[in-house]
């Protein structure tokens, strides 16, 4: 069955360091994925989307990378600062149009970056 | 950008009654919007595909006729709980889709005591 995995629950990190969480995925081969950040008690804001054609994408402190031979993906938030505080997921699209639209979310990290 | 709403942003009912949550797309037009819930520390679970005009396709292992949705119009998606338990109690987030992204509400959490 198809299976996300996000690296851990937690990650707690010193301001100005780089965090980065990893998405894992199983029997699935998806068009692209998504990473978002959701706040407690808020739905899900979109980050970033990278192809599976694409090896990286960059927008500002943020930077994402898919490896498709790996099936895995890394977040990374760089200068990272206690505002970055939040759980962050990662989504995985498929290519099938019968199922076009169906994001699979992973658990997501918890991410606490303290001052 | 793209801003999706949902009301109410929370709700406390009795067992057995009926929840209407709405979820609006308020400044574009989504043909097809997402339901999902999502219990505490565990992720986002997909329950229905709201497609307008048209009946809502839903996963398997959820009930049609207890999470009732109704897209009527281009920037709005209903989802009735009806005859809620305390086991439907958890925060339900719905999403539409521009192109590749989709863009959450900001959720409804409901309590069924």
């Amino acid at each position: 069955s198809q299976k996300i995995e996000q690296n851990s629950e937690a990650l707690n990190i010193q301001e100005g360091k780089t965090a980065t969480l990893t998405c894992n995925y199983t029997n699935y081969s998806p068009a692209y994925l998504q990473w978002y950040r959701q706040d407690p008690g808020r739905g899900p804001v979109f980050l970033l989307l990278i192809r599976e054609n694409e090896k990286e994408k960059r927008k500002e402190r943020l930077k994402v990378t898919f490896d498709t031979t790996l099936k895995q993906s890394l977040f990374h938030i760089t200068a990272s600062q206690p505002a970055d505080s939040a759980t962050y997921l990662c989504a995985l699209d498929p290519f099938q149009d019968t199922n076009a639209g169906k994001s699979t979310f992973g658990d997501g990290t918890t991410l606490t970056v303290k001052p | 950008g793209a801003v999706v709403s949902q009301h109410p942003s929370w709700v406390i009912c009795k067992s057995g009654t009926s929840v209407k949550i709405e979820c609006r797309s308020l400044d574009f037009q989504a043909t097809t919007m997402f339901w999902y819930r999502q219990f505490p520390k565990q992720s986002l679970m997909l329950m229905a595909t709201s497609n307008e005009g048209s009946k809502a396709t839903y996963e398997q292992g959820v009930e049609k006729d207890k999470f009732l949705i109704n897209h009527a119009s281009l920037t709005l998606s209903t989802l009735t709980v009806t005859s809620a338990h305390p086991e439907d109690s958890s925060f339900y987030i719905c999403s539409a889709r521009i192109v590749e992204t989709q863009y959450f509400g900001p959720g409804t959490r409901l309590l069924v005591l």
